[in-house]
């Protein structure tokens, strides 16, 4: 069974910095990953999808994904304290066209 | 964009009842999904469906079962509630998105708690 690892953390990083986060994946064929924002009470959003290797960017948002060491990252530049939410990082099963989800990781923003 | 609706927010229903959660999406866009979140365990696939009376099971089915008569339709069955099974609910369509043409559209959930 698939299965993605993100640390639950909290993250806090203060308005204006760069937050960082994180996830590694265990097959080792994947290659299209989703990262939804989740803010509390509410249901998830898509901000970034990527496949493939490489790096994708939208806007303050950088997407990366190194497939030969498994990890996928999302950068945030510039952070707001609306970008304070827990965001999952999820794998998409090509086959069954459904998402396996890591736990997700709390971004908390500091003004 | 799709629309997901959920029947309801927040339900409480006792022990051994039975127990439907509908979604209904505003077009009529093949995938839906059933996911359940709880804390530290993120979402986790319940059930799918490709089609109007096709359901295929996900990772954690057992207790569960789902009806999809109409394409907009994917209703949830809980049929003997039980406490382990309190959780948040939510639903999902597959559609074409700004982002990706796998994109997953979510509904606002409904909080059950079974007591």
């Amino acid at each position: 069974q698939k299965e993605v690892e993100q640390n639950s953390g909290p993250l806090s990083v203060p308005e204006g910095a760069i937050a960082s986060l994180n996830c590694t994946y265990s097959d080792r064929g994947s290659q299209s990953f989703f990262w939804y924002r989740q803010y509390s009470g509410k249901s998830p959003e898509l901000i970034m999808f990527i496949y493939s290797n490489g790096d994708k960017e939208d806007g303050r948002f950088t997407a990366q994904l190194n497939k030969a060491s498994q990890y996928v990252s999302l950068l945030i530049r510039d952070s707001q304290p609306s970008d304070s939410a827990t965001y999952l990082c999820a794998e998409l099963d090509t086959g069954r066209r459904a998402l396996t989800f890591g736990s997700g990781t709390r971004l908390q923003v500091q003004p | 964009d799709v629309k997901v609706t959920q029947s309801s927010r927040y339900l409480v229903k006792r022990t051994g009842e039975k127990v439907f959660l509908e979604c209904v999406q505003d077009m009529d866009h093949e995938n839906m999904f059933w996911y359940r979140q709880d804390p530290g365990l993120g979402l986790r696939l319940i059930y799918f469906s490709y089609d109007v009376k096709m359901k295929e099971k996900g990772d954690i089915p057992e207790g569960y079962s789902v009806s999809r008569e109409k394409k907009e339709r994917f209703s949830l069955i809980l049929e003997s509630a039980s406490t382990n099974q309190t959780s948040m609910y939510l639903c999902a369509v597959l559609a074409g998105g700004r982002t990706s043409y796998n994109e997953q559209f979510f509904g606002p959930g409904t909080r059950l708690t079974v007591l």
